[in-house]
């Protein structure tokens, strides 16, 4: 069973289209993000929430709208696609009050291209 | 100056070798610290906690210096499948559990 699951695993798309990817996580967990790798390999969180509630939102383009209907369910809407948007982004989950280990459980990636 | 600093590498290693990485933060408040593992074109998974003590896992060992904010990952007997990108991850203080990543060592080890 995947514990974290994204959809599409790629996207191919124009610029200026609007995209969205869905991220799902069975574990049980209260936490979920949204985090971005260039193309020279840089993770970068973006959003995450807690409880269906916005806890991190980093310098994010407006034009990037995370929604969160349940707690399993963490989505990221972008609007209006720009080249500079292509890489791999990465949904991971994690149990917030579990101490100091805080393992976060990433998903397989949703790779982006924008022509 | 990025908030974690890591060698880009690669390390070209022998199988058997033994092999280090570095890692230096530059947040002093910083709490938590990990090491993941990524292998090409795969989601980064945990590889360990890295604890003040220092703490080992097999052929691994970690050190934590939060005096000259330091860590370190050692490989002992390198594999073949050791081939990968290591993370050098850290935690911001206070609040959640937001992850901070190194750009990631890529280690190679060969026949």
């Amino acid at each position: 069973d995947t514990a974290v699951s994204q959809t599409p695993k790629y996207l191919v798309t124009q610029m200026g289209n609007d995209k969205s990817i869905k991220c799902e996580q069975n574990l049980g967990h209260d936490t979920m993000y949204w985090y971005k790798q260039d193309s020279k390999k840089f993770l970068k969180i973006m959003f995450s929430y807690n409880n269906k509630e916005l806890i991190i939102n980093e310098t994010v383009p407006n034009r990037f709208s995370p929604k969160s209907p349940d707690k399993a369910h963490l989505n990221l809407h972008i609007n209006s696609l720009e080249l500079g948007d292509s890489a791999v982004y990465f949904c991971a989950s994690s149990q917030a009050d579990r101490g100091d280990r805080r393992e976060q459980y990433f998903g397989p990636g949703t790779r982006l291209t924008v022509t | 100056r990025k908030e974690v600093e890591q060698d880009p590498g690669p390390f070209n290693v022998p199988e058997g070798a033994t092999v280090a990485f570095n890692c230096t933060y530059s947040n002093s408040a910083s709490q938590s610290f990990f090491w993941y593992r990524q292998d090409c074109r795969k989601e980064p998974k945990l590889l360990m906690s890295v604890y003040s003590s220092g703490n080992e896992d097999g052929r691994f060992t970690a050190q934590l210096n939060r005096a000259s904010q330091y860590i370190s990952l050692l490989i002992r007997d390198s594999k073949l499948s050791d081939s990968a990108t290591y993370l050098c991850v850290v935690t911001t203080s206070g609040g959640y559990n937001k992850l901070i990543f190194g750009a990631g060592t890529r280690l190679a080890v060969h026949p």
